[in-house]
């Protein structure tokens, strides 16, 4: 079974923190991704890697950054954390099955940012 | 851009009920088609998905047919259970490409 897992399920930080949330996977995958879920926005991807060391913005990276040292790892960053980065996070990796890709994603992570 | 767009929740049904939640894509080209199901408290697990028109996809009772001509994956299952209450995701992308998830339905399923 794949597994993706999050450093922790829920997060309570102040405005001004900097805050770190770990994603790991254990299926050798390459490609991995971190989105924020927010009610009547759906997922929006924040950014995403396609290997070690390699990173790219998705559509809202403000206020964000990411850290990928090792294949199984992709850590995401806020920098000076604020209020409206209250949201849920998840983590997800890929695997190619065939021409397509298959998403497995993490349990989250529900910030809140005071 | 490519888009998905989903009814809006919540969707409230009595057990054993039909249950459809519609989902239409906009997308130049032909897209692979997802539907992910999120339970409460728990990440996004893929659910069922179909790669090119006319497939239909499958898993747990639940079907979607990828239709071409409407640019839709309409969820369906016949007889709903109170353990299938949860936010279902409708998606689409390109290969490579990154995923593009609708915006959520919210599922309530009452015995």
């Amino acid at each position: 079974d794949v597994k993706v897992t999050q450093s922790s399920r829920y997060l309570v930080k102040r405005t001004g923190e900097k805050v770190f949330l770990e994603c790991v996977q254990d299926m050798d995958h390459e490609n991995m991704f971190w989105y924020r879920q927010d009610p009547g926005l759906g997922l929006r991807l924040i950014y995403f890697s396609y290997d070690v060391k390699m990173k790219e913005k998705g559509d809202i990276p403000e206020g964000y950054s990411v850290s990928r040292e090792k294949k199984e790892r992709f850590s995401l960053i806020l920098e000076s954390a604020s209020t409206n980065q209250t949201s849920m996070y998840l983590c997800a990796s890929r695997l190619r099955v065939g021409r397509d890709y298959e998403q497995y994603f993490g349990p989250g992570t529900r910030l809140t940012v005071t | 851009g490519d888009s998905v767009t989903q009814m809006e929740g919540p969707v409230t049904l009595s057990e054993e009920a039909f249950l459809t939640i519609n989902c239409t894509y906009t997308a130049t080209g032909y897209p692979s088609l997802f539907w992910y199901v999120q339970y409460p408290g728990e990440g996004l697990q893929l659910l069922l998905k179909a790669t090119k028109a006319d497939d239909k996809g499958s898993n747990k009772g639940f079907e979607a047919t990828y239709r071409k001509e409407t640019t839709s994956f309409h969820l369906e299952k016949g007889s709903v259970q109170v353990s299938d209450s949860a936010v279902y995701f409708c998606a689409l992308n390109f290969g490579n490409e990154k995923l593009t998830f609708g915006t959520g339905t919210r599922l309530t399923i009452i015995p």
